[in-house]
Protein backbone atom coordinates (compact mmCIF):
# COMPACT_ATOMS: atom_id res chain seq x y z
CA UNK A 1 0.00 0.00 0.00
CA UNK A 2 1.69 3.32 -0.82
CA UNK A 3 1.49 5.89 1.25
CA UNK A 4 2.35 9.69 0.78
CA UNK A 5 3.28 12.22 3.92
CA UNK A 6 3.89 15.56 3.16
CA UNK A 7 6.29 17.62 5.59
CA UNK A 8 7.35 21.78 6.07
CA UNK A 9 6.93 24.80 7.81
CA UNK A 10 3.13 26.06 8.24
CA UNK A 11 3.26 29.46 7.90
CA UNK A 12 5.48 31.29 5.73
CA UNK A 13 5.68 35.26 5.21
CA UNK A 14 4.39 37.01 1.97
CA UNK A 15 7.18 37.33 -0.60
CA UNK A 16 8.83 34.21 0.90
CA UNK A 17 9.21 30.74 -0.86
CA UNK A 18 6.90 28.11 0.20
CA UNK A 19 8.91 24.51 0.55
CA UNK A 20 7.17 21.15 1.36
CA UNK A 21 8.55 17.45 0.59
CA UNK A 22 6.19 14.76 0.22
CA UNK A 23 7.96 11.31 1.53
CA UNK A 24 6.55 8.06 -0.55
CA UNK A 25 6.49 4.85 1.22
CA UNK A 26 5.14 1.51 0.36
CA UNK A 27 6.82 1.75 -3.14
CA UNK A 28 9.32 3.45 -5.45
CA UNK A 29 9.18 7.11 -6.56
CA UNK A 30 11.30 5.56 -9.64
CA UNK A 31 7.92 3.47 -10.69
CA UNK A 32 6.50 4.28 -13.84
CA UNK A 33 4.40 6.73 -12.14
CA UNK A 34 4.03 10.68 -11.97
CA UNK A 35 4.11 12.41 -8.61
CA UNK A 36 2.31 15.48 -8.06
CA UNK A 37 1.00 18.23 -6.35
CA UNK A 38 -2.21 19.40 -5.48
CA UNK A 39 -3.37 22.70 -3.34
CA UNK A 40 -7.19 23.70 -1.94
CA UNK A 41 -7.23 27.18 -0.21
CA UNK A 42 -9.44 26.84 2.73
CA UNK A 43 -13.64 26.00 1.55
CA UNK A 44 -12.40 26.02 -2.08
CA UNK A 45 -12.11 23.48 -4.64
CA UNK A 46 -8.95 21.65 -5.47
CA UNK A 47 -6.03 23.09 -7.94
CA UNK A 48 -3.52 21.59 -9.64
CA UNK A 49 0.33 22.55 -9.35
CA UNK A 50 2.21 20.32 -11.48
CA UNK A 51 3.84 16.96 -11.04
CA UNK A 52 7.04 15.48 -11.60
CA UNK A 53 8.48 12.03 -13.05
CA UNK A 54 11.69 9.82 -11.43
CA UNK A 55 13.85 11.44 -14.70
CA UNK A 56 13.10 14.88 -13.69
CA UNK A 57 10.46 15.65 -16.25
CA UNK A 58 8.13 17.86 -15.27
CA UNK A 59 4.35 19.40 -15.85
CA UNK A 60 3.59 22.63 -14.42
CA UNK A 61 -0.25 24.39 -14.60
CA UNK A 62 0.37 27.44 -16.47
CA UNK A 63 -1.20 29.68 -13.92
CA UNK A 64 2.00 28.67 -11.46
CA UNK A 65 4.36 27.63 -13.86
CA UNK A 66 6.76 30.53 -13.15
CA UNK A 67 6.73 30.36 -9.75
CA UNK A 68 6.83 26.49 -9.08
CA UNK A 69 9.63 24.33 -8.69
CA UNK A 70 9.48 20.55 -8.55
CA UNK A 71 11.96 18.06 -7.54
CA UNK A 72 12.73 14.41 -6.95
CA UNK A 73 15.46 12.85 -4.42
CA UNK A 74 15.33 9.03 -5.94
CA UNK A 75 17.73 8.13 -3.06
CA UNK A 76 15.59 8.95 -0.43
CA UNK A 77 12.21 8.20 -2.24
CA UNK A 78 10.45 11.71 -2.20
CA UNK A 79 9.52 15.16 -4.29
CA UNK A 80 9.83 18.23 -3.42
CA UNK A 81 7.68 21.57 -3.92
CA UNK A 82 8.88 24.89 -4.02
CA UNK A 83 6.52 28.20 -4.40
CA UNK A 84 8.37 31.43 -5.02
CA UNK A 85 6.91 34.93 -4.02
CA UNK A 86 4.22 33.68 -2.22
CA UNK A 87 0.93 35.94 -0.96
CA UNK A 88 -2.30 35.54 1.09
CA UNK A 89 -3.95 33.75 -1.96
CA UNK A 90 -1.40 30.69 -1.87
CA UNK A 91 -2.20 29.73 1.31
CA UNK A 92 -4.17 26.46 1.28
CA UNK A 93 -3.92 22.70 2.24
CA UNK A 94 -1.10 21.31 -0.31
CA UNK A 95 -1.43 17.68 -1.02
CA UNK A 96 0.76 15.31 -2.87
CA UNK A 97 -0.83 12.53 -4.37
CA UNK A 98 0.44 9.72 -6.56
CA UNK A 99 -0.67 9.67 -10.67
CA UNK A 100 -1.47 6.24 -10.89
CA UNK A 101 -2.07 4.55 -14.79
CA UNK A 102 -5.38 2.67 -15.98
CA UNK A 103 -5.19 1.17 -19.17
CA UNK A 104 -8.04 1.40 -21.69
CA UNK A 105 -8.84 0.64 -25.30
CA UNK A 106 -7.01 2.97 -26.15
CA UNK A 107 -3.81 3.08 -24.04
CA UNK A 108 -2.52 4.36 -20.66
CA UNK A 109 -4.88 7.24 -18.55
CA UNK A 110 -4.26 8.41 -15.73
CA UNK A 111 -5.61 9.88 -12.35
CA UNK A 112 -5.17 10.63 -8.73
CA UNK A 113 -5.00 7.87 -6.89
CA UNK A 114 -3.28 7.94 -3.89
CA UNK A 115 -2.80 10.75 -1.64
CA UNK A 116 -0.92 12.30 1.43
CA UNK A 117 -3.09 13.88 4.42
CA UNK A 118 -2.38 16.96 3.15
CA UNK A 119 -0.72 19.72 4.96
CA UNK A 120 -2.11 23.74 5.63
CA UNK A 121 0.82 26.85 4.69
CA UNK A 122 -0.55 29.73 5.41
CA UNK A 123 1.25 32.86 4.56
CA UNK A 124 1.39 35.83 6.54
CA UNK A 125 3.28 38.13 8.27
CA UNK B 1 -7.37 25.55 -20.45
CA UNK B 2 -10.67 22.92 -19.76
CA UNK B 3 -12.97 24.33 -17.74
CA UNK B 4 -15.26 21.93 -15.79
CA UNK B 5 -18.59 22.92 -14.57
CA UNK B 6 -20.40 20.91 -11.93
CA UNK B 7 -24.30 21.10 -11.25
CA UNK B 8 -25.78 21.44 -8.86
CA UNK B 9 -23.07 23.36 -6.38
CA UNK B 10 -25.25 21.78 -3.67
CA UNK B 11 -27.67 18.80 -3.19
CA UNK B 12 -29.96 17.55 -0.52
CA UNK B 13 -31.49 14.22 -0.29
CA UNK B 14 -31.77 11.83 2.34
CA UNK B 15 -30.25 8.37 3.30
CA UNK B 16 -31.47 5.81 0.35
CA UNK B 17 -32.40 8.06 -2.10
CA UNK B 18 -30.75 8.34 -5.68
CA UNK B 19 -28.23 11.06 -6.43
CA UNK B 20 -27.33 12.27 -10.01
CA UNK B 21 -24.58 15.12 -9.86
CA UNK B 22 -23.49 16.35 -13.41
CA UNK B 23 -20.73 17.41 -14.75
CA UNK B 24 -19.77 19.49 -18.19
CA UNK B 25 -16.82 20.06 -19.91
CA UNK B 26 -15.93 22.95 -22.02
CA UNK B 27 -14.27 21.02 -24.49
CA UNK B 28 -14.66 17.28 -25.42
CA UNK B 29 -12.43 15.29 -22.82
CA UNK B 30 -13.39 11.94 -24.28
CA UNK B 31 -13.64 10.20 -21.86
CA UNK B 32 -11.05 10.87 -19.46
CA UNK B 33 -12.74 11.83 -16.63
CA UNK B 34 -12.23 11.22 -13.15
CA UNK B 35 -14.58 11.82 -10.14
CA UNK B 36 -13.39 12.03 -6.68
CA UNK B 37 -14.72 12.40 -3.19
CA UNK B 38 -13.59 14.16 -0.50
CA UNK B 39 -14.57 14.24 3.06
CA UNK B 40 -14.30 17.16 5.51
CA UNK B 41 -10.42 16.85 6.89
CA UNK B 42 -9.64 14.58 4.22
CA UNK B 43 -7.79 14.24 0.81
CA UNK B 44 -9.93 13.57 -2.01
CA UNK B 45 -10.72 9.80 -3.28
CA UNK B 46 -10.87 8.18 -6.65
CA UNK B 47 -14.06 7.32 -6.76
CA UNK B 48 -14.63 6.55 -10.76
CA UNK B 49 -12.05 6.87 -13.91
CA UNK B 50 -12.02 6.97 -17.76
CA UNK B 51 -15.99 8.11 -17.25
CA UNK B 52 -17.21 5.09 -15.85
CA UNK B 53 -15.17 2.24 -13.94
CA UNK B 54 -14.98 2.11 -10.68
CA UNK B 55 -11.64 2.45 -8.85
CA UNK B 56 -10.27 -0.23 -6.48
CA UNK B 57 -12.69 -0.44 -3.46
CA UNK B 58 -15.11 1.44 -4.55
CA UNK B 59 -19.28 0.24 -3.54
CA UNK B 60 -21.51 -0.43 -6.92
CA UNK B 61 -24.20 2.12 -5.44
CA UNK B 62 -21.47 4.73 -7.27
CA UNK B 63 -21.79 4.72 -11.20
CA UNK B 64 -20.73 6.86 -13.93
CA UNK B 65 -21.77 7.54 -17.02
CA UNK B 66 -21.17 10.04 -20.35
CA UNK B 67 -18.70 11.11 -23.21
CA UNK B 68 -17.09 14.10 -25.14
CA UNK B 69 -18.46 16.96 -22.45
CA UNK B 70 -21.47 15.76 -20.57
CA UNK B 71 -20.39 12.97 -17.80
CA UNK B 72 -22.88 12.38 -14.70
CA UNK B 73 -22.14 10.28 -11.11
CA UNK B 74 -24.99 8.37 -9.95
CA UNK B 75 -25.44 6.92 -6.42
CA UNK B 76 -28.08 5.00 -6.39
CA UNK B 77 -29.46 4.38 -2.93
CA UNK B 78 -27.25 6.98 -0.69
CA UNK B 79 -25.98 5.67 2.82
CA UNK B 80 -24.88 8.12 5.58
CA UNK B 81 -21.12 8.06 4.53
CA UNK B 82 -22.03 9.18 0.64
CA UNK B 83 -22.39 12.85 2.04
CA UNK B 84 -19.50 14.96 1.07
CA UNK B 85 -18.42 16.78 -1.49
CA UNK B 86 -17.91 15.61 -4.89
CA UNK B 87 -14.99 16.81 -7.51
CA UNK B 88 -14.71 15.96 -11.56
CA UNK B 89 -11.20 15.98 -12.85
CA UNK B 90 -10.06 15.87 -16.52
CA UNK B 91 -7.07 14.54 -17.69
CA UNK B 92 -7.70 14.73 -21.41
CA UNK B 93 -5.60 17.94 -22.64
CA UNK B 94 -3.19 18.49 -19.74
CA UNK B 95 -1.64 20.57 -18.47
CA UNK B 96 -3.42 21.48 -16.51
CA UNK B 97 -4.64 18.55 -15.15
CA UNK B 98 -8.25 20.72 -13.91
CA UNK B 99 -10.95 20.14 -11.38
CA UNK B 100 -14.80 21.40 -11.11
CA UNK B 101 -15.42 23.48 -8.37
CA UNK B 102 -17.22 20.35 -6.46
CA UNK B 103 -20.75 19.63 -5.71
CA UNK B 104 -21.51 19.29 -1.69
CA UNK B 105 -23.82 16.18 -1.22
CA UNK B 106 -25.91 17.26 2.07
CA UNK B 107 -27.99 15.68 4.10
CA UNK B 108 -31.71 16.93 3.86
Amino acid sequence: QVQLQESGPGLVKPSGTLSLTCAVSGGSISSSNWWSWVRQPPGKGLEWIGEIYHSGSTNYNPSLKSRVTISVDKSKNQFSLKLSSVTAADTAVYYCARVGIYYDSSGPTYYFDYWGQGTLVTVSS
Amino acid sequence: EIVLTQSPATLSLSPGERATLSCRASQSVSSYLAWYQQKPGQAPRLLIYDASNRATGIPARFSGSGSGTDFTLTISSLEPEDFAVYYCQQRSNWPPNTFGQGTRLEIK
